[in-house]
């Protein structure tokens, strides 16, 4: 069955602009999450989706970024007036339900802010 | 505060042997899973082995093992007869169940098999 998928695979954007990036998770999970991973760092949480609750959006770094998720499926993470310091990929997971389940990862969008 | 320790930014392990590769986690939830991921330079996240707070034993899939010491709250991760192909960064990662939403994962260890 297909994967969780994201577009695009790159972006380079110039800094101030607003960039959107897209995420299909798998169908059937109800749990997705946005994460951004630095060159050769960790994974830093960013936002959380679980069904109808209301997001956990306490990872989102300032008020530049926000995130949607349309109808309990795609989600769209949106970055505003974009900053070098944006530059990072952007994961994308889904999970069956919730934390206690594994997540599956899409490839990422790799965002390059000039 | 650190909720997912990994102590060893990088390892090496010769072909064919086995390695740990070191979790150490913090919550006070009860009830809470623990995962390993592999990340190979290609950039995906592939999901190893999960580990129950309340399993009995420990999780094992094919070549890779977790030393789950709850007392300690430890999830070792090892690998059997590495192999070169398993060069690549492991992320330790937890879910809590009752007080946490999110997942945290772990600075994670680069891991690299010498032939």
């Amino acid at each position: 069955g297909a994967g969780v998928s994201q577009s695009p695979s790159n972006k380079v954007t110039e800094k101030g602009k607003d960039v959107e990036l897209r995420c299909d998770p798998i169908s059937g999970h109800t749990a997705l999450y946005w994460y951004r991973q630095s060159l050769g760092q960790g994974l830093e949480f960013l936002i959380y989706f679980q069904g109808n609750s209301a997001p956990d959006k306490s990872g989102l770094p300032s008020d530049r970024f926000s995130a949607e998720r349309t109808g309990g499926s795609v989600s769209t993470l949106t970055i505003q007036r974009t900053q070098q310091e944006d530059s990072a990929v952007y994961l994308c997971a889904s999970s069956f339900r919730d934390s206690s389940y594994e997540q599956y990862f899409g490839p990422g969008t790799r965002l390059t802010v000039t | 505060a650190q909720k997912i320790t990994q102590t060893q930014p990088g390892m090496f392990v010769q072909e064919k042997e086995a390695v740990t590769l070191d979790c150490t986690y913090d919550t006070s939830d009860p009830s809470y899973g623990l995962f390993w991921y592999k990340q190979p330079s290609s950039g995906e996240m592939i999901f190893l082995i999960y580990q129950g707070s309340y399993d009995q034993q420990n999780a094992t899939e094919g070549r890779y093992s977790l030393n789950f010491q709850k007392a300690r709250k430890s999830a070792n991760l090892v690998i059997s007869a590495s192999q070169l192909g398993d060069s690549a960064m492991y992320f330790c990662a937890m879910g809590e169940h009752n007080y946490g939403q999110n997942f945290v994962f772990g600075p994670g260890t680069r891991l690299s098999v010498l032939p």
